[in-house]
């Protein structure tokens, strides 16, 4: 079974611009997380997707947004672009199957480099 | 509340060792404490996980000591070998919420 894959595994972009970022869960998982993980720290927490309907988000400003398709795929798009955005964008997907362990299992990452 | 402090910062032990890396919480609603191991340019993989009702689980070299009363929960790498040198992040989350707290990460170097 294939793993969590996101695309694109690198980006460049500029000041103001605007990105989307795209994830595609474990076969059978319908929740996605999306983490920014910023060089030399623990990744933080975005936003969590269950079926499709945001279920949790985190303290990033009204820049960043998501959705969840009905594929369970997602994206996470972020607007007006600052250079302190530049990190390591983590897709998580989940089964959170009744009486499961809430095991997380993530993507390779989508760097995002803004000049 | 919502912090999770990880410490040490950084690690280098001799192959065959045992690497400790220690997590210390403050917020008791946290149910699932999870390990993740990252290698640079790679997205964090789920090496362990433990919940409080539980004081210790093994999983191959791999061992996580949880101490509910203090607060703190631990990762022993036993015989610890060159393939381990990896970031490692502890992690915590409570039901209902799903989002993972992360520590800060331990760079662990093994040498050869």
């Amino acid at each position: 079974d294939a793993g969590v894959t996101q695309s694109p595994t690198h980006l460049i972009k500029t000041r103001g611009q605007h990105v989307t970022l795209r994830c595609s869960p474990i076969s059978g998982h319908k929740s996605v997380s999306w983490y920014q993980q910023v060089l030399g720290q623990g990744p933080q927490f975005i936003f969590q997707y269950y079926e499709k309907e945001e279920r949790g988000r985190g303290n990033f400003p009204d820049r960043f947004s998501a959705r969840q398709f009905p594929n369970y795929s997602s994206e996470l798009n972020v607007n007006a672009l600052l250079l302190g955005d530049s990190a390591l964008y983590l897709c998580a997907s989940s089964s959170l199957l009744a009486g499961s362990y809430n095991e997380q299992f993530f993507g390779p990452g989508t760097r995002l480099t803004v000049l | 509340q919502q912090q999770v402090k990880q410490s040490p910062q950084s690690l280098i032990v001799q192959k065959g060792g045992i690497s400790i890396i220690n997590c210390a919480y403050e917020n008791t609603a946290f149910d699932y404490f999870p390990w993740y191991q990252q290698f640079p340019g790679k997205g964090p993989a789920l090496l362990i996980a433990i919940r409080p009702d539980v004081s210790e689980k093994k999983e191959g070299r791999f061992t996580i000591s949880f101490n509910k009363s203090a607060k703190q929960f631990s990762l022993h790498i036993m015989d610890s070998q060159p393939g381990d040198s990896a970031t490692y992040f502890c992690a915590a989350s409570k039901a209902g919420t799903y989002k993972y707290i992360f520590g800060t990460g331990t760079r662990l170097k093994v040498l050869a």
